[in-house]
């Protein structure tokens, strides 16, 4: 059983069009991470939440963290095709002895 | 700043052979893992290890073992490979659980 549920698996979109992707638990997290991993490589940290309706902004893309520390989204606003990667989610709970446990991540393609 | 590195980054094996597939990190961190990532399952943890000298299960183990001798080295080991070990290895660390996780490249390594 995935604690952490990523959605969508995969999208493939224009240029310039917005997105969200969502990460999703029946579980209260601590903290929670978003990763982005590129083809060949390993993930790479973006961002950190750690406190319940967080929203943190790193360029075109904004994180939210659910008031109730159960999910958390990622909002690109007009992608650009270098932000294609995999997405991953990344979370502490009691749930999980408190090791960090990863969502299966959403591969996103942004076509020029 | 070469973070953490795992060699070697390719290896293909015939059931039943063995391997040791080694991680070196340089920034000083107790916590350090190995994960394997298979496609739609994200990141799985094997065994991990909070500091010199000490070793812990994770997620799925059955088949590897590790050793931690050094801070800086992790070190995992297929003592008679599976076909169903057939993924890509990510080694990682961190300063604590929870904190920012720092990557290898990973090695693909099939077994035939």
């Amino acid at each position: 059983t995935q604690l952490l549920e990523q959605s969508p698996q995969f999208l493939s979109i224009q240029e310039g069009e917005n997105l969200t992707v969502y990460c999703n638990s029946s579980s209260v997290f601590s903290s929670l991470q978003w990763y982005r991993q590129e083809p060949g490589e390993g993930p790479v940290l973006l961002v950190t939440v750690v406190t319940g309706g967080e929203v943190k902004k790193l360029k075109r893309l904004t994180f939210q963290f659910g008031d109730a520390r159960k999910d958390s989204s990622l909002h690109i606003t007009a992608a650009q095709p270098g932000d294609t990667g995999l997405y991953l989610c990344a979370g502490i709970s009691m749930d999980s002895n408190y090791q960090l446990i990863w969502g299966a991540g959403t591969k996103l393609i942004i076509k020029p | 700043n070469a973070g953490v590195t795992q060699t070697p980054k390719f290896r293909v094996l015939k059931t039943g052979q063995s391997m040791t597939l080694l991680c070196a990190q340089d920034m000083n961190h107790e916590y350090m893992y190995w994960y394997r990532q298979d496609p739609g399952m994200g990141l799985r943890l094997i065994h991990y290890s909070v500091g010199e000298g000490t070793t812990a299960k994770g997620e799925v183990p059955d088949g590897y073992n590790v050793s931690r001798l050094k801070k800086q080295n992790f070190l995992l080991g297929l003592e008679s490979a599976a076909p169903s070990q057939t993924s890509v290895y990510f080694c990682a660390s961190s300063l604590t659980t929870g904190a920012e996780a720092f990557f290898g490249q990973g090695t693909r390594l099939t077994v035939v």
